[in-house]
């Protein structure tokens, strides 16, 4: 059964360049979350997508967008990349339950490094 | 305000040496308490999801438990491999299905 998958491994890019991140989720599931790690902290939220839609937002800039598609596997934007972006970039899968009180497992992926230098 | 804490923020136990992780929230109303494992520069690895006061799952040298305002993860005679960060995350109302995170607390077990 395969897991969460995220592709590049590592990515370096240059200020003000643009990037996209590639996930594809637990067999199964069908919602996808992004999160960012810097460096010793813990995870932040980005965005959840559920039936291809943007569910929920953290407090991130619109230079993050994202996509969801039919097979349930996403996509991280971030345009005008800063110095800051720098980070691991996480997404996680679960099995959606809107309306439900309990939030679904969510399972992470091993990440994507971004360096912006 | 932070709404997970964890402590202590680092921890060094020798082999066999068994100690308990602490991660206090401050919500209004508890989804879900989740533990992760992870390892350097890879993604979290799940661990417990605790829903109730007074629940507890174990699994192997670990046990999690769950009061109205804390959460302890206990490692019993722990090994080598058990050295790893350990988060903590909730899920509130106010943040959906979203998992707020504590900074982590990085263990090493020496032999």
């Amino acid at each position: 059964d395969a897991g969460v998958t995220q592709s590049p491994t590592h990515l370096i890019k240059t200020r003000g360049q643009q990037v996209t991140l590639r996930c594809s989720p637990k067999s199964g599931h069908d919602t996808v979350s992004w999160y960012q790690q810097a460096l010793g902290q813990g995870p932040q939220f980005i965005f959840q997508y559920y039936e291809e839609e943007e569910r929920q937002r953290g407090n991130f800039p619109d230079r993050f967008s994202g996509h969801q598609f039919p097979n349930y596997s996403s996509e991280l934007n971030v345009n005008a990349l800063l110095l800051g972006d720098s980070a691991l970039y996480l997404c996680a899968s679960s099995l959606g339950q809107p309306g439900l009180i309990l939030g679904g497992t969510q399972y992470f992926g091993p990440g994507t490094r971004l360096t912006v230098l | 305000e932070d709404q997970v804490t964890q402590s202590p923020e680092a921890l060094r136990l020798q082999e066999g040496e068994s100690s308990s992780l602490n991660c206090s929230y401050t919500v209004s109303g508890l989804r879900g308490l989740f533990w992760y494992r992870q390892d350097p520069g890879k993604g979290p690895e799940f661990l417990f999801t605790l829903y109730s006061a007074g629940e507890e799952k174990e699994k192997e040298r670990l046990k999690a438990t769950l009061t109205k305002k804390e959460s302890f993860l206990h490692i019993t005679a722990p090994k080598p491999e058990d050295s790893a960060t350990y988060l903590c995350a909730v899920q509130d109302p106010d943040s959906g299905y979203a998992l707020n995170f504590g900074k982590g607390t990085s263990l090493l077990v020496t032999p």
